[in-house]
């Protein structure tokens, strides 16, 4: 079983509907990421979180809410889909005071 | 506000010879400097990093080059081989908090 899983791994959606992406670790790792990635734009941090009762905004937070349910567990939400979140969506863990990411595989949601 | 930037979004070179990517950076507060490699259908992985204290990391085929004084820092391939051939991610953080990425080279390793 891969480290960090990503659920699921392709998604179309309507514009206007909620949809959640779920990530989950058996890493151990305390931080948790959800990264976008764009063509020509890389990899962009929307939220993180440093522990379970910790949650920060990253550089692209609007549109997006997010809930650590438990240390293994990060889910991204999209309350209300529109078009330009059609991108490739990354969650990574790392260990507190390491500096190495370990990724999932990518959720590709496509948003019509 | 990209604090990173890989300015050239593709790289072709020919088998066994030496590929050199590029990073340019902003924030002069990032003290450690990470290389990741992203195959198609994957999430990256880790591959290379050094610190802001140094100026060169050598891991087998792989060497980073950082040159604080330009903000710039360059990873380079020698020899290249066809397994190389993937998206290349430059990333940077300081004091251990969020990583930057930038936007990934794409290399190609002709046979």
């Amino acid at each position: 079983d891969a480290d960090v899983t990503q659920t699921p791994r392709n998604r179309i959606t309507k514009t206007g509907k909620r949809i959640m992406l779920e990530c989950s670790q058996t890493k151990g790792h305390d931080r948790m990421y959800w990264y976008r990635q764009d063509p020509g734009l890389g990899l962009r941090l929307i939220y993180y979180s440093f522990d379970v009762k910790d949650i920060n905004k990253g550089e692209i937070s609007d549109g997006y809410s997010v809930s650590r349910q438990a240390q293994a567990k990060f889910s991204l939400s999209l309350e209300s889909a529109i078009p330009n979140q059609t991108a490739l969506y990354f969650c990574a863990t790392s260990p507190t005071g390491g500096l190495g990411y370990t990724f999932g595989s990518g959720t590709r949601l496509t948003v019509v | 506000d990209q604090q990173v930037k890989q300015n050239s979004p593709s790289l072709s070179v020919q088998e066994g010879r030496i590929s050199i990517l590029n990073c340019d950076y902003t924030n002069s507060m990032f003290d450690y400097f990470l290389w990741y490699k992203k195959y198609p259908a994957e999430g990256p992985t880790f591959l290379i990093s050094i610190s802001s204290i140094k100026d060169k990391n050598e891991d087998g085929r792989f060497t980073v080059f950082l040159n604080k004084s330009a903000k710039h820092l360059s990873l380079h391939i020698v020899p290249s081989q066809p397994g190389d051939s993937a998206v290349y991610f430059c990333a940077a953080t300081y004091n251990n908090n969020d990583m930057r990425f930038g936007a990934g080279t794409r290399l190609t390793v002709k046979p």
